[in-house]
């Protein structure tokens, strides 16, 4: 029943490593992003894709590659885990931009710890 | 200056009282204004969105915004402890660039029985 879901919830690896996240959304929507919350609650957008296609892609490390197989899939893969890297990582989904409002619906997060 | 400042907290009230949160953002092409609200462990959630300035009311909670002076406003009457959680202020522009969702750094709110 879950809207948007993500997998897994919690992420705990050493600094070198390298893991990947899913996201899944059951709302027909067009549109997927992925958000980094760091500590202090700051909420950044890091990519969107529309239609399995790239439409955001912020100023994040080369070591942060997104892939999304299909509409309803948003998968973030990150290479060579650093200690920055440890946040809280939201994937959302929207009907796609365009002008007129529209809700971003947010995953529950996948909280990723590196030591 | 970051695109979307909010007001530090956190934030302590008694149950009832009357809360005000508020942001200032510096581009002029946002169009929409969010407040979302996350409780703990949880995602971010949609509470209320206005167009452009003015104000929207939805039971006990009032957004306002006033794009001469680049300030947005969240009141929320009646406090209740379910309440508790950090309020994230949202704004984008209609297209392009500024389609993207800018937040505030959000703000923790306790509402104490």
């Amino acid at each position: 029943d879950t809207a948007v879901s993500q997998t897994p919830k919690y992420l705990v690896t050493q600094m070198g490593n390298d893991k990947s996240i899913k996201c899944e959304q059951n709302l027909g929507h067009d549109t997927m992003y992925w958000y980094k919350q760091d500590s202090k609650k700051f909420l950044k957008i890091m990519f969107s894709y529309n239609n399995k296609e790239l439409i955001i892609n912020e100023t994040v490390p080369n070591r942060f590659s997104p892939k999304s197989p299909d509409k309803a899939h948003l998968n973030l893969h990150i290479n060579s885990l650093e200690l920055g890297d440890s946040a809280v990582y939201f994937c959302a989904s929207s009907q796609a931009p365009g002008q007129g409002f529209y809700e971003q619906y947010f995953g529950p997060g996948t909280r990723l710890t590196v030591t | 200056q970051k695109e979307v400042e909010q007001d530090p907290g956190p934030l302590s009230v008694p149950e009832g009282a009357i809360v005000s949160l508020n942001c200032t953002y510096s581009n002029s092409a946002f169009q929409y204004f969010m407040w979302y609200r996350q409780y703990s462990r949880k995602g971010p959630e949609l509470l209320m969105y206005t167009y452009s300035s003015g104000n929207k009311e939805d039971g006990r909670f009032t957004a306002q915004v006033d794009k001469s002076s680049k300030y947005i406003s969240l009141f929320i009457r009646d406090s209740q402890p379910s309440d508790s959680a950090t309020y994230l202020c949202a704004m984008r522009g209609w297209s392009g660039a500024n389609s993207k969702l800018t937040f505030g750094k959000g703000i923790t709110l306790s509402v104490r029985p």
